[in-house]
């Protein structure tokens, strides 16, 4: 059965901080791992990696995948109370359905 | 641009009561997911559609059944209610045609059951 595992579960930090998420992953037939962000709605889409090595790159946020290790990182720098959120990590095996983390809520205080 | 579309964004419906929910993926997406995330849970996958067909079945109960239409919008019907299908329920779409990997999630209809 596809696991993906996310840490930590849950994270406060101050305004400014830098954050590290933690995903690794056990999935058949890989294809991609996608980063969403929850908040009190429908996840919204950040991040697609599908090679190693290549840190993919959005203002403040960025990720990067390992698939030697079966694992992703997805910073943020800079925090800010808008980060305040759920941070889903996915993968896709070759049937392209998601099987989601349990999720990292993050929490930034002014 | 256009996003997905999900109707009713809330309902509210007494234990074996039947639901319908709808979605309309985004313009020339050809695969649709269900997924139903209970109260601080994960997402769970429900099932898809990719060209009016069945592709992929998860932990969808026998009393849950769905299908896409020809304009690919698909429907979620869910009969005998339980109060744990109290849950938010999300589509997502994807363009498999344009071998994308990105799902886009619809904004959820909350079901509550009482």
């Amino acid at each position: 059965e596809d696991k993906v595992v996310q840490s930590p579960l849950s994270l406060v930090v101050h305004e400014g901080d830098t954050v590290t998420l933690n995903c690794s992953y056990e999935v058949t037939n890989f294809r991609s791992l996608l980063w969403y962000k929850q908040e009190k709605k429908a996840p919204t889409f950040l991040f697609m990696l599908t090679s190693s090595g290549i840190e993919k790159k959005s203002g403040r946020l960025s990720s990067i995948l390992d698939k030697k290790e079966l694992f992703s990182i997805l910073n943020i720098t800079a925090t800010q109370t808008g980060d305040s959120a759920v941070y889903l990590c996915a993968t896709t095996p070759s049937n392209y359905k998601l099987t989601f983390g349990k999720g990292t809520l993050l929490t930034v205080n002014p | 641009a256009a996003g997905v579309i999900q109707s009713p964004r809330h309902l509210i419906k007494e234990k074996r009561e039947t639901a319908t929910l709808k979605c309309y993926p985004i313009p020339r997406h050809d695969t649709v997911y269900w997924y139903q995330q209970g109260p601080g849970q994960d997402p769970q996958f429900l099932i898809s559609f990719y060209e009016k067909m069945q592709s992929d079945k998860g932990s969808i109960p026998d009393r849950f059944s769905a299908q896409q239409f020809s304009d690919y919008h698909s429907e979620l019907n869910m009969s005998s209610l339980e109060l744990g299908d109290s849950a938010l329920y999300f589509c997502a779409s994807r363009s498999q045609t344009a071998s994308s990997y990105e799902q886009y999630f619809g904004p959820g209809t909350r079901l509550t059951v009482t």
